[in-house]
């Protein structure tokens, strides 16, 4: 079976403070892809970031960075210096053929 | 840049009354989904459809839901006889042929059922 984890249901920071959103995955497939997605309070979902399986790199898109690790089945998401903008919930989610599976996401609080 | 279309943004209907949830993918994608979010809660898979035909469709895609795609364009989720918790955002999805399985989401529509 697919499942998509993330602990942190709530996480409210500071401007400018770093904040890092877990997510852990399990699945049987050999082949899949990781996501993550933000929904604003507009509630449509902003397509962040793919991964596939393959390719464990990490990556960086100004202030989002992406830690994919298979040995612990992890794809954490960070944001440097968050902002009130980056307020919203982000789900991570995960496909290995006809589906995605969300996370149940996080909700991501940032004060000014 | 292509996007994923639905139509209406939200809806309201009465419990008993059928509805038609519109998406229009984007044109050259081959595969199709819906997903339900009820208020505050996760994004939940409802089914998949490929080639005029129900790829796979989890528990909640009961007999009341049904899908179809009537024209070359539109891909519709039916529910024929709404309940209150029926109630959520449906997002509708699409995904080019083969390639990166990265889906492409629509805007959702919000029902409300009464």
């Amino acid at each position: 079976a697919q499942k998509v984890t993330q602990a942190q249901t709530e996480i409210s920071v500071v401007e400018k403070e770093d904040v890092t959103l877990d997510c852990v995955y399990e699945t049987r497939d050999t082949t899949y892809y990781l996501f993550w997605y933000k929904q604003p309070p507009s509630g449509e979902l902003v397509f962040l970031i793919r991964r596939n399986s393959f390719d464990e790199q990490n990556e960086i898109s100004g202030r989002y960075s992406w830690n994919f690790q298979k040995s612990t089945s992890s794809f954490n998401f960070t944001i440097t210096a968050s902002q009130v903008v980056d307020s919203a919930v982000y789900f991570c989610a995960l496909d290995g053929g006809f589906k995605t599976i969300f996370g149940a996401g996080t909700r991501l609080f940032v004060k000014a | 840049e292509p996007e994923v279309t639905q139509t209406p943004s939200h809806q309201v209907t009465q419990m008993g009354q059928e509805v038609i949830l519109r998406c229009v993918p984007i044109s050259n994608h081959l595969y199709f989904y819906w997903y339900r979010q009820i208020l505050g809660q996760k994004v939940e898979f409802l089914v998949s459809f490929y080639n005029n035909e129900i790829s796979e469709k989890s528990e909640i895609f009961d007999d009341q839901f049904s899908v179809e795609r009537p024209d070359g364009s539109n891909f519709t989720l039916k529910i024929r006889s709404t309940k209150l918790e029926d109630s959520a955002m449906y997002f509708c999805a699409s995904r080019p042929r083969g390639g990166a399985y990265e889906q492409y989401f629509g805007p959702g529509t919000r029902l409300t059922v009464t």
